[in-house]
């Protein structure tokens, strides 16, 4: 099983400013690496597929990069309505067999 | 839009099963694969399997084999999880979400249901 990695645990960062977030792969998983943001009550949504590209309707402040078993995601100038907890997940095998890292909760 | 509408709530005792549904809406159901997935309380979110909406064929996380059974009824564009032998550690919320159908597809996981809360307990 390829075991996703995500630090920090939680991120403390000021509206306004940037967050970057890392996620680590135990193996190679090429680009298909996706990133979700969750908030408390309601479903995740996919923000970056493909290690980079950002899914539709999706703010060009966040953005993703890396290949193989580093990966990050950068949210630039934050909002108020980023704070939220930020998973990874690959999917580099068909049929589908994923696995998520456990998260990087950003807070204020 | 696309939307996914889950079954409601339930409360199972210990060795019960659950079936919760997800109903497809503003796309062609069998054009997409359905993945599930879980979160425990003040846990991560956890892949359960993906349905191949087209033929049945289903693929699940080796925790889950033996334990869940993913099925479909393409008449009414509904997907179905049954988790059996339930525990305690079973409580979740439990979530669909719309996956690729074929591995050249891009987009993955890109619109979820509203996720169905289970409660296991005595």
């Amino acid at each position: 099983e390829i075991v996703m990695t995500q630090s920090p645990a939680t991120l403390s960062v000021s509206p306004g400013e940037r967050a970057t977030l890392s996620c680590r792969a135990s193996q190679s998983v090429s680009s298909n690496l996706a990133w979700y943001q969750h908030k408390p009550g309601q479903a995740p949504r996919l923000l970056i597929y493909g290690a980079s590209s950002r899914a539709p309707g999706i703010s060009p402040r966040f953005s993703g990069s890396g290949s193989g078993t580093e990966f990050t995601l950068t949210i630039s100038s934050l909002q108020s309505e980023d704070f939220a907890v930020y998973y990874c997940q690959q999917y580099n095998n068909w049929p589908p067999m994923y696995t998520f890292g456990q998260g990087t909760k950003l807070e204020i | 839009q696309v939307q996914l509408a889950q079954s409601g709530a339930e409360v199972k005792k210990p060795g019960a099963s659950v079936k919760i549904s997800c109903k497809a809406s503003g796309y062609t159901f069998d054009s997409y694969g359905i993945s599930w997935v879980r979160q425990a309380p003040g846990q991560g979110l956890e892949w359960m399997g993906w349905i191949n909406t087209y033929n049945g064929n289903t693929n699940y996380a080796q925790k889950f084999q033996g334990r869940v059974a993913m099925t479909r009824d393409t008449l009414t564009s509904t997907a179905y999880m049954e988790l059996r032998s339930l525990r305690s550690d079973d409580t979740a919320v439990y979530y669909c979400a719309r996956d690729r159908l074929v591995v050249i597809m891009p987009l993955i996981l890109d619109s979820w249901g509203q996720g169905t809360l289970v409660t296991v307990s005595s």
